[in-house]
């Protein structure tokens, strides 16, 4: 069955600094890629997709997703975090067959240190 | 309205007691969808309509558990014979193509379950 791996359950960082969130999946055939982002009492809110053949894609809020097709991950970027990043970030997936059904990994929870 | 709305928020139920969850999801988006997030984990997928049609319900992890959309707008989630492993957030979503991945999620129903 899919699944979906998210290195560290919680991510802290100072404020400018890098952010990287990584997320691993198991599938043999290249899954559609996502990263949601919940803040403190809010609905998830789709943050970026990955599209086949890009390696690098852009998302809101100065985030960018990096895939690793070799290494079967895709890892959640931004250069320097700011103190509204502070939120839970969770990666999904989902196969060409049932595209509608999302899987998703456990959640990382940023922290962003002032 | 401007989002998903879900309600209650917040809902207790004696265990063995039925309990209904309601989803308004934005106007006119034909994709509505189910989710069960335990604490610390992701959300895991219930079901899935395209208008009034149920077509995935795969998810529903027993037969006391029961979704409708009667009219392709509002859903109910409905929950028989509570136990406390139902104990749970439900978060419902919805987008408008079908199977538009870019999900719009509701800030979730806390169901405890005593």
């Amino acid at each position: 069955a899919q699944s979906v791996t998210q290195l560290g359950s919680h991510v802290s960082v100072s404020e400018g600094a890098l952010v990287l969130l990584r997320c691993n999946y198991s599938s043999s055939v290249p899954p559609y890629l996502f990263w949601y982002v919940q803040y403190p009492n809010q609905g998830l809110q789709f943050l970026l997709k990955y599209t086949t053949g890009a390696t690098l894609v852009k998302g809101i809020n100065g985030f960018e997703d990096e895939f690793k097709k070799s290494e079967t991950s895709f890892h959640l970027t931004k250069p320097s975090a700011h103190m509204s990043d502070a939120a839970e970030y969770f990666c999904a997936v989902s196969l060409g067959d049932s595209s509608y059904k999302l899987i998703f990994g456990s959640g990382t929870r940023l922290l962003v240190r002032p | 309205g401007a989002g998903v709305s879900q309600s209650p928020r917040y809902k207790v139920a004696k265990r063995g007691r039925d309990v209904a969850l309601r989803c308004d999801p934005i106007s006119g988006h034909v994709s509505l969808f189910w989710y069960q997030q335990a604490l610390g984990q992701g959300p895991e997928f219930l079901t899935y309509f395209q208008n009034e049609a149920q077509l995935d319900k795969s998810g529903l992890p027993s037969d006391r558990f029961f979704a409708e959309r009667p009219e392709g707008s509002v859903s109910t989630l409905k929950i028989q014979r509570t136990q406390q492993e139902d104990s749970a957030v439900y978060l419902c979503a919805s987008s408008f193509r079908d199977r538009d991945e870019k999900l719009f999620f509701g800030s979730g129903t806390q169901l405890s379950v005593l």
